[in-house]
């Protein structure tokens, strides 16, 4: 009953490597997110899509790139990993409130990054 | 200013005690959700709320859209409850997700 796939839960990867984290979801959703959760700062907005081809940026875009080619994907790049990069990141779907009636929100499990 | 508050930050509380986490927000929202996160874990959603109260076992979340406040309850509390608390909303002007700070919770057997 996964609706919300991240492609794995733990990688480790090395400084200036480039790095794909996948999110898949199956509800047709148009709205999608990629965070990252640190201690003491808690999950924080790094990309959203309302869209296919759609991207804005959210409060830390700085070090990534995302991309949405079809609407159940929504994927999150980091060009050159870094150490300051080690965390854990979270997508989230959503349906569009304007087309939608169902505002519920649905998680992955999370992708725990270390670069090392 | 953090547009979602959770109180408190830490708690810990004994076997069988009933366990009280609050969220306050200053944005108009669509809806909220409590989530659970277990150390080192996932994050698993609890309740989806836009009103009123949902009760699910021992947990009870409830909303009051006029103060914008939501509670979560834990009745009976077990140490397998320790875990970090998270409340979301969702915001009714873009739709955005935004996240409480947590709050950790331990449980002494």
């Amino acid at each position: 009953d996964v609706k919300v796939t991240q492609s794995s839960r733990y990688l480790v990867k090395r400084t200036g490597e480039k790095v794909f984290l996948e999110c898949v979801q199956d509800m047709d959703h148009e709205n999608m997110f990629w965070y990252r959760q640190d201690p003491g700062l808690g999950l924080r907005l790094i990309y959203f899509s309302y869209d296919v081809k759609m991207k804005e940026k959210g409060d830390i875009p700085e070090g990534y790139s995302v991309s949405r080619e079809k609407k159940e994907r929504f994927s999150l790049i980091l060009e050159s990993a870094s150490t300051n990069q080690t965390s854990m990141y979270l997508c989230a779907s959503s349906l569009c409130q304007v087309t939608g009636s169902d505002t519920e929100a649905f998680f992955g499990q999370g992708t725990r990054l270390t670069v090392v | 200013k953090n547009e979602v508050e959770q109180s408190p930050q830490n708690l810990t509380a004994q076997e069988g005690e009933f366990i009280t986490i609050n969220c306050s927000y200053s944005v108009g929202i669509s809806a909220l959700h409590w989530l659970q996160q277990h150390p080192g874990g996932g994050i698993v959603s609890l309740f989806m709320l836009s009103s009123g109260k949902k009760k699910h076992g021992r947990l009870i979340a409830t909303i009051n859209i006029q103060e914008k406040h939501s509670s979560l309850h834990i009745t009976a509390s077990h140490p397998r409850d320790s875990a970090v608390y998270i409340c979301a909303v969702i915001m009714n002007r873009d739709d955005k997700i935004i996240f409480g700070k947590g709050t950790r919770l331990h449980i002494l057997p």
